[in-house]
């Protein structure tokens, strides 16, 4: 039960492009999406997250859009540096449910190549 | 910057015996969280506790495992009897408040044999 999809297993991009990465759901109740980065043998690291009131959230080279009708989300990081290098993980919850557990996907592994 | 710890960072042990993971969250966080990654799949959730109490737990969190804050500062997972399929990295995790923002710590890797 995929509740969360992260579809591209890996993506490899040139430094200082922008990178894409790219989550869907299908869960309907899902309300809070977050993304988190995680180098091998360290835990997930939070990155950036968005409620669904909004479709956009920035914080520095990193931003989250979010489209509720497709049930998609995606990742920008702009410029891309080597040190982004890790898999990302998308994840999200069902406040309404008083819920903080987070679903995860299955991550996409980022390149960045110098 | 206030961080998440846990101890050990690798645990090995023999099928059916029981184990203790522990984590240190953020001072001033009040929810507290474990999730699990097997290895190759995705980050699963286990349990979370607020208020000295189980808040939630999946379907996965069944009788051989509990949780436990024994102090102001411990958040601790026991396995009762290990099985080989309970192998995998243990994340504990912590928020505060309302936040939905989640911190993890670096992992536990529990080793059934």
């Amino acid at each position: 039960d995929q509740q969360v999809k992260q579809n591209s297993p890996s993506l490899s991009v040139q430094e200082g492009r922008i990178s894409i990465l790219n989550c869907d759901y299908t869960n309907s109740m899902f309300d809070y999406f977050l993304w988190y980065k995680k180098y091998p043998a360290e835990g997930p690291t939070f990155l950036i997250s968005i409620s669904s009131i909004k479709d956009k959230n920035e914080d520095g080279r990193f931003t989250v859009f979010l489209n509720k009708s497709a049930k998609h989300l995606s990742l920008h990081i702009v410029p891309s540096q080597p040190g982004d290098s890790a898999v990302y993980f998308c994840a999200a919850s069902d406040s309404g449910a008083g819920s903080y557990q987070l679903t995860f996907g299955k991550g996409t592994k980022l390149s960045v190549i110098p | 910057e206030p961080e998440v710890t846990q101890t050990p960072s690798h645990q090995v042990t023999q099928m059916g015996q029981e184990v203790i993971l522990r984590c240190v969250p953020i001072s001033n966080h009040l929810y507290f969280y474990w999730y699990r990654q097997i290895l190759g799949q995705k980050v699963e959730f286990l349990v979370s506790f607020y208020n000295n109490e189980i808040s939630e737990k999946s379907e996965i969190f069944d009788d051989q495992f509990s949780v436990e804050r024994p102090d102001g500062s411990n958040f601790t997972l026991k396995i009762r009897s290990t099985k080989l399929e309970d192998s995998a990295m243990y994340f504990c995790a912590s928020g505060a408040g309302t936040a939905y923002e989640q911190y993890f710590g670096p992992g536990t890797r529990l080793t059934v044999t």
